[in-house]
């Protein structure tokens, strides 16, 4: 079993819809949590960034973490064609060597529509 | 540049060839990562520097691979004896001092191993 679970997709949906992108894991001692973008041939871009359990804002997304099911969420609100892209959580222990030392999920799919 | 920079972009070589991957981290990060993403799957850590020295290199996965950022910049990594299993996105990121999982990839380089 991987550390980090995702449900590849792939995920269509049409413009307007909110979008719900979720992911599992299994080390208790994760404690950030990150959602990264990836377009076709690029690198991946930072989304999202959280810190413990709880939920972030910025504009049409939210984050959600919740650590005591060990659960990863990211919404995105009134989906855009340009939202069209692979969907990566993310995830690190605390401190020291452990910074940008990510475990990934397998990314999701998505395709928004006109 | 303004990014974090990788080249060459796309690399074809025959199996058994010494490849050579570079990265040139964006100024003032002195943490540098290298990971590797195989087709539909999220990224793989490798190895992490920490200015010239590499502070972890757990994720290597064999003494064919080893990297170097002899002056605290820009990183080489090198695969010796490439595999077909080696054919994969190679991408380089960088870390601004202070940040836990905040990096900033490049573009990557692009291996394929005939």
């Amino acid at each position: 079993q991987k550390e980090v679970e995702q449900d590849p997709g792939p995920l269509s949906v049409p413009e307007g819809a909110i979008v719900s992108l979720n992911c599992t894991y299994s080390n208790s001692a994760f404690q950030y949590f990150m959602w990264y973008r990836q377009y076709s041939r690029k690198g991946p871009e930072l989304l999202m960034y959280t810190y413990s359990s709880g939920n972030k804002e910025d504009g049409r997304f939210t984050a959600q973490v919740d650590k005591s099911s060990k659960y990863i969420s990211l919404f995105i609100r009134d989906s855009q064609p340009s939202d069209s892209a692979t969907y990566l959580c993310a995830t690190t222990n605390a401190g020291g060597t452990s910074y940008g030392k990510l475990t990934f999920g397998q990314g999701t799919i998505l395709t928004v529509h006109p | 540049g303004a990014g974090v920079s990788q080249t060459p972009s796309n690399k074809v070589t025959e199996k058994g060839k010494y490849v050579e991957l570079r990265c040139d981290p964006i100024s003032g990060h002195t943490a540098l990562y290298w990971y590797r993403q195989s087709l539909g799957q999220g990224p793989e850590f490798l190895i992490y520097f920490q200015g010239t020295g590499a502070a972890d290199d757990s994720g290597l996965p064999n003494d064919r691979f080893f990297a170097v950022r002899p002056e605290g910049s820009v990183s080489t990594l090198k695969i010796q004896r490439t595999e077909r299993g080696d054919s994969a996105v190679y991408l380089c990121a960088s870390r601004p001092p202070g940040s836990a999982g905040e990096l900033f990839f490049g573009e990557g380089s692009r291996l394929t191993v005939l």
